[in-house]
């Protein structure tokens, strides 16, 4: 149980473009859902944390203009960079926390993102 | 702003024991988590602690907790090669459900 999915793996793409990654809970109601980046050899930085049906909360220093996120049901967030630049290039995690008392996240196989 | 500190290095051979430390900050930390991360994979949850526990066992692995230290530890029994991997202590300081990481502790299994 608590599977977490995300879509793509791997992205490519060009300076400018936006790009839109998907998080998903399989077998469980995601009340929370989270997204951190991480660069290598880095610990995770959280971008964001999102509640179903309400706008997210960013963290000090993310733009949320450009790093759109909506959490629309309770087993979907979708992460959309907006106009990428290279230096957006990094691996993008997701989790989902239910409504348990025990706060436990699991966690996505994460998302590469390149840009060129 | 809440801390957590681990070595970044560890090194075992095949069928030692592993011991993975974790310092942290905030004493109002409820639960504690030890995750695990395969290169280029996501985190898999391996266990956690309630904060009013000193040790839970869970087959190999063993979590120590000593809150007036504020110090966890994570050891890991009979290690394999299937166990290297960067291992991540995340307290959990409040209700809001976001966690602390820290760098991680990059662990090297030697047959």
């Amino acid at each position: 149980g608590a599977v977490v999915s995300q879509h793509p793996s791997r992205v490519i793409c060009k300076s400018g473009t936006s790009v839109k990654i998907e998080c998903r809970s399989l077998d469980f109601q995601a009340t929370t859902m989270f997204w951190y980046r991480q660069f290598p050899k880095q610990s995770l930085m959280l971008m964001a944390t999102s509640n179903e049906g309400s706008k997210a909360t960013y963290e000090q220093g993310v733009e949320k203009d450009k790093f759109l996120i909506n959490h629309a049901s309770l087993t979907l967030s979708t992460l959309t960079v907006t106009s990428a630049h290279p230096e957006d290039s990094s691996f993008y995690i997701c989790s989902a926390s239910d409504s348990g008392g025990s706060y436990e996240q699991y966690f996505g196989p994460g998302t590469r993102l390149t840009v060129t | 702003g809440e801390d957590v500190e681990q070595s970044l290095f560890l090194s075992v051979r095949e069928g030692d024991s592993s011991v993975i430390n974790c310092t942290y900050t905030d004493s109002s930390s409820t639960y504690l988590y030890w995750y695990k991360q395969e290169p280029g994979a996501g985190l898999q949850l391996l266990t956690y602690i309630f904060s009013n526990m000193d040790m839970k066992q869970d087959q190999r692995l063993t979590v120590l907790l000593n809150k007036k230290d504020k110090h966890l530890s994570l050891r890991i029994a009979d290690t394999q090669t299937g166990d290297s991997a960067i291992y991540f202590c995340a307290p959990n300081p409040g209700n809001n459900r976001k966690l602390i990481w820290g760098l991680g502790t990059s662990l090297a299994v030697n047959p």
